[in-house]
């Protein structure tokens, strides 16, 4: 059974620093890593999707990379604003399954 | 492109009562699925579709939630009677075929069972 972990589950940063999220995932045989923000009473907007093929994607100020075999990826953002205050969360796709992580809350002080 | 709808937004119930959702998914999206958020935690999955067919709904409590997906389309989720712990985000994503393909997400409905 999959589970996914997300450490810190908040975080609370000046704007302008650059920071790292951490997603890791128990079972290695996934077909993608996929990362969502999601605002206060609203639904999971996607922000970035990994193939397992890959390593990487960039999207802005967003870079997600991924390590199958350690379990592990990652959500860089680059220069943060207090826009980017909100809960992001990583999600394993296996095979005809999704399994998300809790989250970490991200505050953005201006 | 049109993304995945779903309503109510907002729904409050006594308990005991009946509820339903609705999800209509973005166009020629074969999979579907409903995922339930309690407050503070991550999204969990309760039922997936693949066309009209149930792939997974190894964690819908059969007792009291139902769901389908009739012609493959649009989906309704429905709980019967509803409880205090019921209380969540009701999420409906799809995916163009679910295997390796990103997974889009409408709004959700917030439910509170009271």
């Amino acid at each position: 059974k999959q589970e996914v972990t997300q450490i810190p589950a908040a975080l609370s940063v000046p704007e302008g620093e650059n920071l790292v999220l951490n997603c890791s995932f128990t079972d290695s045989a996934i077909y993608n890593l996929q990362w969502f923000r999601q605002d206060p009473g609203k639904g999971l907007t996607s922000l970035l999707l990994i193939q397992s093929s890959q390593r990487e994607q960039t999207s802005g100020r967003l870079n997600a990379s991924l390590d199958k075999s350690s379990g592990r990826s990652t959500l860089y953002i680059a220069a943060s604003q207090p826009g980017d205050s909100a809960t992001y969360l990583c999600a394993a796709g296996g095979y005809q399954k999704v399994t998300f992580g809790t989250g970490t809350k991200l505050q953005v002080i201006p | 492109e049109a993304g995945v709808a779903q309503s109510p937004r907002y729904k409050i119930i006594e308990k005991r009562q009946s509820v339903a959702f609705w999800c209509n998914p973005i166009s020629g999206h074969a999979t579907l699925y409903w995922y339930q958020q309690i407050l503070g935690q991550g999204p969990k999955l309760l039922i997936q579709f693949q066309n009209n067919g149930v792939v997974d709904d190894s964690q819908l409590p059969k007792d009291r939630f139902s769901a389908e997906r009739l012609k493959g389309v649009d989906s309704t989720l429905k709980i019967q009677p509803a409880k205090l712990e019921d209380s969540a985000v009701y999420l409906c994503a799809s995916s163009l075929t679910g295997q390796g393909t990103e997974a889009f997400f409408g709004q959700g409905t917030r439910l509170t069972v009271v």
